[in-house]
């Protein structure tokens, strides 16, 4: 099993509908990050969380690390949103900060 | 602002070759630089990770090496190129507050 887990892995919307990606983890984490992979591969940090809610513009995270599980939310999709969504972890106590990846789930939005 | 430049793009070499993969930063000093592969249909998975120069940690055993000549330059070499070494290549810094910083990527292809 691995230590992170994101569903779906696929993911098919309609312009303007509301999209919830989850992540699960089985360590304790320092932090959590939601990133964006476009396809040319280059990834951008969108949130890092650890603890409770952060919003930037149509993105939500949510995290709740008694259940280890966070969530990213895009509201009023877009086409623009298509990409490859990637929870990663930060384990607590490492020295180095090293990710661990989740899987990523593959976004297309249709207009 | 950090950045992170990272070259080439993309790369067509035959088994057998060298490799060699720079990554610089800008935008800050000391910071702890990684080096990931992303193989296909997988995650990200971590290679390589430095601290400061000279210093470099392997997580997983491979055909490849890692160096730190400069606080903010960070190398991925190989002597010779497997088949196996064929993905894509992320160079990422973490700041002390842990946020994430990554490269436009390399992607490999060995033939």
């Amino acid at each position: 099993k691995n230590e992170v887990e994101q569903s779906p892995q696929n993911l098919t919307a309609q312009e303007g509908e509301f999209i919830t990606i989850n992540c699960s983890y089985s360590v304790g984490i320092s932090a959590l990050h939601w990133l964006q992979q476009h396809p040319g591969g280059g990834i951008v940090s969108l949130f890092m969380l650890s603890s409770g809610k952060k919003k930037h513009g149509r993105l939500i995270a949510t995290i709740n690390i008694q259940e280890k599980h966070s969530s990213l939310h895009i509201t009023a999709s877009h086409p623009r949103d298509s990409a490859v969504y990637i929870c990663a972890v930060r384990a607590g106590g490492t020295s180095y900060g090293k990710l661990t990846f989740g899987q990523g789930t593959i976004l297309t939005v249709h207009p | 602002s950090q950045t992170i430049h990272q070259w080439p793009a993309t790369l067509v070499q035959p088994v057998g070759s060298p490799l060699s993969l720079e990554c610089t930063v800008e935008g800050t000093s000391n910071p702890n630089l990684y080096w990931y592969r992303q193989a296909a249909g997988r995650g990200l998975q971590l290679l390589f990770y430095s601290v400061g120069i000279g210093q470099i940690s392997s997580e997983v055993p491979q055909n490849l090496s890692a160096s730190r000549p400069q606080d903010r330059q960070f190398i991925l070499s190989s002597k010779k190129l497997l088949l196996s070494d064929s993905g894509f290549y992320l160079c990422s810094l973490h700041t002390r507050g842990g946020e994430a910083f990554f490269g436009q990527g390399t992607r490999l292809t060995v033939v």
